[in-house]
Protein backbone atom coordinates (compact mmCIF):
# COMPACT_ATOMS: atom_id res chain seq x y z
CA UNK A 1 0.00 0.00 0.00
CA UNK A 2 1.09 3.24 -0.14
CA UNK A 3 0.31 6.36 1.60
CA UNK A 4 2.55 10.45 2.12
CA UNK A 5 3.24 11.56 5.16
CA UNK A 6 3.63 15.60 5.86
CA UNK A 7 5.39 15.82 9.57
CA UNK A 8 4.40 19.17 10.20
CA UNK A 9 0.42 20.58 10.23
CA UNK A 10 2.09 24.23 10.07
CA UNK A 11 4.94 26.38 8.48
CA UNK A 12 5.85 29.56 9.82
CA UNK A 13 8.25 31.71 7.56
CA UNK A 14 8.66 35.54 6.87
CA UNK A 15 8.43 37.01 3.82
CA UNK A 16 12.05 36.88 1.95
CA UNK A 17 12.49 33.84 3.74
CA UNK A 18 13.05 30.12 2.46
CA UNK A 19 10.56 27.61 2.19
CA UNK A 20 10.79 24.08 2.84
CA UNK A 21 7.45 21.84 3.20
CA UNK A 22 8.29 18.61 3.91
CA UNK A 23 7.07 15.11 2.48
CA UNK A 24 7.84 11.15 2.73
CA UNK A 25 6.27 8.23 0.64
CA UNK A 26 6.11 4.78 0.94
CA UNK A 27 5.25 2.74 -1.89
CA UNK A 28 6.60 -0.63 -3.12
CA UNK A 29 7.46 0.22 -6.87
CA UNK A 30 8.54 2.99 -8.52
CA UNK A 31 7.09 6.46 -7.15
CA UNK A 32 5.16 8.86 -9.15
CA UNK A 33 5.16 12.34 -6.48
CA UNK A 34 3.05 15.36 -6.80
CA UNK A 35 2.88 18.98 -5.03
CA UNK A 36 -0.40 20.59 -5.20
CA UNK A 37 -1.65 23.63 -3.37
CA UNK A 38 -5.29 24.63 -2.27
CA UNK A 39 -5.57 28.37 -1.86
CA UNK A 40 -9.38 29.34 0.69
CA UNK A 41 -12.05 28.59 -1.04
CA UNK A 42 -10.47 27.07 -3.78
CA UNK A 43 -9.46 23.81 -5.49
CA UNK A 44 -6.41 21.97 -5.91
CA UNK A 45 -4.05 23.33 -8.02
CA UNK A 46 -1.12 21.51 -9.80
CA UNK A 47 2.39 22.60 -8.38
CA UNK A 48 5.23 20.52 -9.68
CA UNK A 49 5.64 16.29 -10.26
CA UNK A 50 8.18 14.02 -9.95
CA UNK A 51 8.03 10.76 -12.58
CA UNK A 52 11.68 9.90 -13.16
CA UNK A 53 15.20 11.57 -14.44
CA UNK A 54 16.93 14.70 -12.64
CA UNK A 55 15.69 14.98 -8.95
CA UNK A 56 15.14 18.35 -8.97
CA UNK A 57 11.84 19.50 -10.29
CA UNK A 58 10.65 23.00 -10.73
CA UNK A 59 7.31 24.13 -11.16
CA UNK A 60 5.04 26.88 -11.15
CA UNK A 61 5.07 30.45 -8.91
CA UNK A 62 9.10 29.86 -7.65
CA UNK A 63 8.60 26.15 -6.12
CA UNK A 64 10.66 23.25 -6.72
CA UNK A 65 11.12 19.85 -4.76
CA UNK A 66 14.22 17.81 -4.57
CA UNK A 67 13.10 13.70 -4.88
CA UNK A 68 15.55 11.97 -2.78
CA UNK A 69 15.07 8.25 -2.97
CA UNK A 70 17.15 6.91 -0.07
CA UNK A 71 15.72 8.96 2.22
CA UNK A 72 11.78 8.50 0.11
CA UNK A 73 11.68 12.06 0.67
CA UNK A 74 10.13 14.90 -1.48
CA UNK A 75 10.54 18.20 0.20
CA UNK A 76 8.77 21.46 -1.59
CA UNK A 77 10.80 24.22 -1.64
CA UNK A 78 11.12 27.84 -2.25
CA UNK A 79 13.90 29.98 -2.16
CA UNK A 80 12.30 33.22 -1.20
CA UNK A 81 9.15 32.79 0.36
CA UNK A 82 5.70 35.18 -0.31
CA UNK A 83 2.75 36.74 1.45
CA UNK A 84 0.49 35.32 -1.20
CA UNK A 85 2.24 32.22 -0.93
CA UNK A 86 0.37 31.11 2.61
CA UNK A 87 -1.97 28.48 1.22
CA UNK A 88 -2.49 24.69 2.58
CA UNK A 89 -0.15 22.10 0.61
CA UNK A 90 -0.67 18.82 0.09
CA UNK A 91 1.86 15.78 -1.25
CA UNK A 92 0.55 12.94 -3.16
CA UNK A 93 1.82 10.03 -4.51
CA UNK A 94 1.06 7.38 -7.30
CA UNK A 95 2.69 3.81 -7.25
CA UNK A 96 4.44 3.39 -10.65
CA UNK A 97 2.92 3.05 -13.61
CA UNK A 98 0.15 0.39 -12.72
CA UNK A 99 -1.93 2.95 -10.78
CA UNK A 100 -3.60 5.84 -11.22
CA UNK A 101 -4.68 6.40 -7.52
CA UNK A 102 -3.33 9.48 -5.88
CA UNK A 103 -2.69 9.31 -2.35
CA UNK A 104 -2.65 12.37 -0.12
CA UNK A 105 -0.71 13.64 2.77
CA UNK A 106 -2.87 15.59 5.26
CA UNK A 107 -1.24 18.70 4.10
CA UNK A 108 0.51 21.23 5.57
CA UNK A 109 -0.59 24.90 6.23
CA UNK A 110 2.14 27.62 5.31
CA UNK A 111 1.88 31.50 6.56
CA UNK A 112 4.02 33.52 5.20
CA UNK A 113 4.53 36.95 7.74
CA UNK A 114 5.07 40.64 6.01
CA UNK B 1 -11.45 26.71 -20.93
CA UNK B 2 -9.95 23.37 -19.14
CA UNK B 3 -11.78 22.63 -16.39
CA UNK B 4 -13.65 20.85 -13.80
CA UNK B 5 -16.68 21.91 -12.71
CA UNK B 6 -18.68 20.71 -9.54
CA UNK B 7 -22.40 21.53 -8.82
CA UNK B 8 -23.45 22.79 -5.95
CA UNK B 9 -20.27 24.67 -4.47
CA UNK B 10 -22.18 24.54 -1.31
CA UNK B 11 -25.36 22.42 0.58
CA UNK B 12 -27.21 22.40 3.35
CA UNK B 13 -29.30 19.28 3.69
CA UNK B 14 -30.97 17.03 6.61
CA UNK B 15 -30.50 13.40 7.44
CA UNK B 16 -32.28 11.06 5.01
CA UNK B 17 -32.83 13.26 2.13
CA UNK B 18 -30.93 11.74 -1.12
CA UNK B 19 -28.42 14.30 -2.86
CA UNK B 20 -26.72 14.67 -5.88
CA UNK B 21 -23.05 16.42 -6.38
CA UNK B 22 -22.79 16.91 -10.13
CA UNK B 23 -19.24 16.54 -11.62
CA UNK B 24 -18.24 17.74 -15.19
CA UNK B 25 -15.44 17.60 -17.02
CA UNK B 26 -14.10 18.93 -20.57
CA UNK B 27 -11.00 17.88 -21.03
CA UNK B 28 -11.76 14.30 -22.58
CA UNK B 29 -10.01 12.49 -19.84
CA UNK B 30 -10.87 8.77 -19.33
CA UNK B 31 -9.76 8.64 -15.47
CA UNK B 32 -12.74 10.63 -12.89
CA UNK B 33 -12.61 9.87 -9.18
CA UNK B 34 -14.25 11.96 -5.63
CA UNK B 35 -12.47 12.81 -2.68
CA UNK B 36 -13.03 13.89 0.68
CA UNK B 37 -11.24 16.39 2.29
CA UNK B 38 -11.53 16.29 6.00
CA UNK B 39 -9.24 18.46 8.89
CA UNK B 40 -6.03 16.55 9.60
CA UNK B 41 -6.73 13.44 7.27
CA UNK B 42 -6.09 14.99 4.25
CA UNK B 43 -7.83 13.74 0.78
CA UNK B 44 -9.31 10.50 0.88
CA UNK B 45 -10.86 8.92 -2.13
CA UNK B 46 -14.24 7.60 -2.02
CA UNK B 47 -15.06 6.37 -5.81
CA UNK B 48 -13.14 6.45 -9.24
CA UNK B 49 -13.62 5.60 -12.72
CA UNK B 50 -11.42 4.01 -15.40
CA UNK B 51 -13.60 5.02 -18.13
CA UNK B 52 -17.39 4.84 -18.87
CA UNK B 53 -19.64 2.37 -17.02
CA UNK B 54 -16.36 1.39 -15.35
CA UNK B 55 -16.60 2.16 -11.55
CA UNK B 56 -14.97 1.20 -8.08
CA UNK B 57 -14.91 1.88 -4.84
CA UNK B 58 -11.70 3.81 -3.07
CA UNK B 59 -10.91 4.28 0.19
CA UNK B 60 -14.12 5.32 2.16
CA UNK B 61 -16.95 4.38 -0.49
CA UNK B 62 -19.53 3.40 2.35
CA UNK B 63 -22.79 5.53 1.90
CA UNK B 64 -21.86 7.10 -1.22
CA UNK B 65 -23.02 5.69 -5.07
CA UNK B 66 -21.59 7.64 -8.23
CA UNK B 67 -22.23 6.15 -12.06
CA UNK B 68 -20.66 6.97 -15.32
CA UNK B 69 -22.85 7.38 -18.49
CA UNK B 70 -21.08 9.50 -19.76
CA UNK B 71 -17.17 10.13 -20.68
CA UNK B 72 -17.76 13.70 -19.53
CA UNK B 73 -20.03 13.51 -16.27
CA UNK B 74 -19.45 11.45 -12.72
CA UNK B 75 -22.02 12.30 -10.39
CA UNK B 76 -22.02 11.27 -6.54
CA UNK B 77 -25.12 10.43 -5.08
CA UNK B 78 -25.46 10.45 -1.25
CA UNK B 79 -28.97 8.09 -0.90
CA UNK B 80 -29.29 8.66 2.78
CA UNK B 81 -26.79 11.19 3.70
CA UNK B 82 -25.85 11.32 7.48
CA UNK B 83 -23.83 14.09 9.54
CA UNK B 84 -20.39 12.11 9.34
CA UNK B 85 -20.66 12.91 5.95
CA UNK B 86 -20.20 16.72 6.61
CA UNK B 87 -17.46 17.51 4.08
CA UNK B 88 -15.65 19.12 1.50
CA UNK B 89 -16.16 17.14 -1.57
CA UNK B 90 -13.41 17.40 -4.95
CA UNK B 91 -14.31 15.71 -8.05
CA UNK B 92 -11.04 15.30 -10.03
CA UNK B 93 -9.93 13.99 -13.71
CA UNK B 94 -7.08 13.04 -15.68
CA UNK B 95 -5.71 11.27 -18.27
CA UNK B 96 -5.19 7.88 -18.18
CA UNK B 97 -1.33 7.76 -18.22
CA UNK B 98 0.17 7.48 -14.68
CA UNK B 99 2.70 10.58 -14.83
CA UNK B 100 -0.03 13.22 -15.51
CA UNK B 101 -1.77 15.33 -13.31
CA UNK B 102 -5.17 15.44 -11.89
CA UNK B 103 -7.34 18.21 -12.67
CA UNK B 104 -9.61 19.48 -9.80
CA UNK B 105 -13.02 20.96 -8.80
CA UNK B 106 -13.68 24.18 -7.10
CA UNK B 107 -14.99 21.60 -4.01
CA UNK B 108 -18.33 21.01 -2.47
CA UNK B 109 -18.92 22.46 1.28
CA UNK B 110 -21.21 19.59 2.32
CA UNK B 111 -23.37 19.85 5.99
CA UNK B 112 -25.88 17.51 6.77
CA UNK B 113 -28.03 18.31 10.03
Amino acid sequence: AQSVAQPEDQVNVAEGNPLTVKCTYSVSGNPYLFWYVQYPNRGLQFLLKYITGDNLVKGSYGFEAEFNKSQTSFHLKKPSALVSDSALYFCAVREGSNDYKLSFGAGTTVTVRA
Amino acid sequence: EAQVTQNPRYLITVTGKKLTVTCSQNMNHEYMSWYRQDPGLGLRQIYYSMNVEVTDKGDVPEGYKVSRKEKRNFPLILESPSPNQTSLYFCASSLSTTNTEAFFGQGTRLTVV
